[in-house]
């Protein structure tokens, strides 16, 4: 693989579910970010994290929990899905945390709650 | 609040040129980027300004001017693959991106 990965493409969820979304980078980047992109909206950082074994909230972080275990994945879990979590998530990583470094993105997650 | 603003949608002529502007309002400033991001993809990284002026990378130019909270996106020589939209993203005083809502720009021939 190169760049980054996500899973799965798209999936459509009952409300009350628990999903993780999966994400695995290559490139060695210390930092990982999850985004969620909704029509008319920016995107929004919901978590990230700067280094292996540290995690910080974004903007929209409730409902949603990560870990990071490894450098390489940033998984992303919703523990309970309700219809407002139905949205386009992408996964980024950048070099370092905190400079001007460029986000390199994965292809996305459609997640449609029901 | 934080707030970047950019025009929802823009059409232009193949081979023309157009710009696409950003003004935002944001906690701190530790630099402005711009993305492309064609329908159905991820967003791709264009440019990145942190000190006022232009910076020119081939057929696309940024402009940044930090005392007015403005930048803009100049596209030259516009070609059909150019149809995409356009992100304005801020990184705030925590180093996180704030992103505006994008411009869709359509081409046209």
């Amino acid at each position: 693989i190169a760049g980054i990965t996500q899973a799965p493409t798209s999936q459509i969820l009952a409300a009350g579910r628990r999903m993780t979304l999966r994400c695995t980078q290559d490139m060695r980047h210390n930092a990982m970010y999850w985004y969620r992109q909704d029509l008319g909206l920016g995107l929004r950082l919901i978590h990230y994290s700067n280094t292996a074994g540290t995690t910080g909230k974004g903007e929209v972080p409730d409902g949603y929990s990560v870990s990071r275990a490894n450098t390489d994945d940033f998984p992303l879990t919703l523990a309970s899905a309700v219809p407002s979590q139905t949205s386009v998530y992408f996964c980024a990583s950048s070099e370092v945390y905190g400079v001007s470094d460029e986000q390199f993105f994965g292809p996305g997650t459609r997640l449609t709650v029901l | 609040g934080q707030n970047i603003d950019q025009p929802t949608e823009m059409t232009a002529t193949e081979g023309a040129i157009v710009q696409i502007n950003c003004t935002y309002q944001t906690s701190g400033f530790n630099g402005l980027f711009w993305y492309q991001q064609h329908a159905g993809e991820a967003p791709t990284f264009l440019s990145y300004n942190v000190l006022d002026g232009l910076e020119e990378k081939g057929r696309f130019s940024s402009f940044l001017s930090r005392s007015k909270g403005y930048s803009y996106l100049l596209l030259k020589e516009l070609q059909m693959k150019d149809s995409a939209s356009y992100l304005c993203a801020v990184m705030d005083s925590n180093y996180q991106l704030i992103w505006g809502a994008g411009t869709k720009l359509i081409i046209k021939p």
